[in-house]
C-alpha cells in the first residue's frame, strides 16, 4: 500500500554521489515533512533524515535530504562500502486518519 | 540508551490470533507515542498502527482495521499488538518503534530488533 514511489535500486563506486528520489502527492510529501530511514542488511531501520533536511546526531554529513513540492531526495556523497543498504522515505498522509506511509524502498549497491 | 524488545511472535494458522509485546526501557515511555511497523519477507516497510501517549487515540492502516488492536501499559512500560483473524499476508517481522517528540516529532526514532510472525497452515 506504498503511496511513495522510489527507484528500486541505485549504485555507485566508492567516493561517488548517489541520489535517491521519492515521489508522493499533495496529501503526504506536499503538506508534511519527509523522513528517510536506512536499513542495513539484517538489522532494524534507523532514522537518517528527519523534517526534510535534518540529520540526527551521529549521522555523517555525507547524507543530505531535500524536498520540493510533492517530491523529495536523499543524496549520499562520498559513497562508502558501509552505505550499502536499503533506504526508505516516509511521510504522514493527510488523506487518511493518522496514516504514516513509507516509500517502496531503494537498494543502494556500492560497486 | 533506548531499548525496545519485542516478544510473542511465532507460527500461527490462518484465522488464528497472536499477541505481541514490547518491553521498553531507557526513556520515559509515557511521553512518547508508540508504533508497530512490519516488514514482510524480502519486502518493504509498512506502518501498522500507533497509539497516543495515554492510549486515548489509536490509528491503524486500513488492511488491519478491525483485526488488530494496539494498546499500552505505561505502568509496565509496555506496548502490545493483539492480532486476530490472521491471514497469510500478515506474515512479517513486526517492529516495536518509538515515535519521536520535540525536534524528532514525526520521525520513528527508535526501533526494536523485531519479532517474526508466520501465518501458515
Amino acid at each position: 500500500q506504498s503511496v511513495l514511489t522510489q527507484p528500486p535500486s541505485a549504485s555507485g563506486t566508492p567516493g561517488q554521489r548517489v541520489t535517491i528520489s521519492c515521489s508522493g502527492s499533495s496529501s503526504n510529501i506536499g503538506s508534511n515533512y519527509v523522513y528517510w530511514y536506512q536499513q542495513l542488511p539484517g538489522t532494524a531501520p534507523k532514522v537518517l533524515i528527519y523534517k526534510n533536511t535534518q540529520r540526527p546526531s551521529g549521522v555523517p554529513d555525507r547524507f543530505s535530504g531535500s524536498k520540493s513540492g510533492t517530491s523529495a531526495s536523499l543524496a549520499i556523497s562520498g559513497l562508502r562500502s558501509e552505505d550499502e543498504a536499503d533506504y526508505y522515505c516516509a511521510a504522514w498522509d493527510d488523506s487518511l486518519s493518522g496514516f504514516y506511509v513509507f516509500g517502496t524502498g531503494t537498494k543502494v549497491t556500492v560497486l | 540508551e533506548v531499548h525496545l524488545v519485542e516478544s510473542g511472535g511465532g507460527l500461527v494458522q490462518p484465522g488464528g490470533s497472536l499477541r505481541l509485546s514490547c518491553a521498553a526501557s531507557g526513556f520515559t515511555f509515557s511521553a512518547h507515542w508508540m508504533s508497530w511497523v512490519r516488514q514482510a519477507p524480502g519486502k518493504g516497510l509498512e506502518w501498522v498502527a500507533n497509539i497516543k501517549v495515554d492510549g486515548s487515540a489509536k490509528y491503524y492502516v486500513d488492511r488491519v482495521k478491525g483485526r488488530f488492536t494496539i494498546s499500552r501499559d505505561n505502568a509496565k512500560n509496555s506496548l502490545y499488538l493483539q492480532m486476530n483473524s490472521l491471514r497469510a499476508e500478515d506474515t512479517a517481522v513486526y517492529y516495536c518503534a518509538r515515535d519521536g517528540n520535540g525536534d524528532y516529532d514525526g520521525a520513528i526514532d527508535s526501533w526494536g530488533q523485531g519479532t517474526l510472525v508466520t501465518v501458515s497452515s
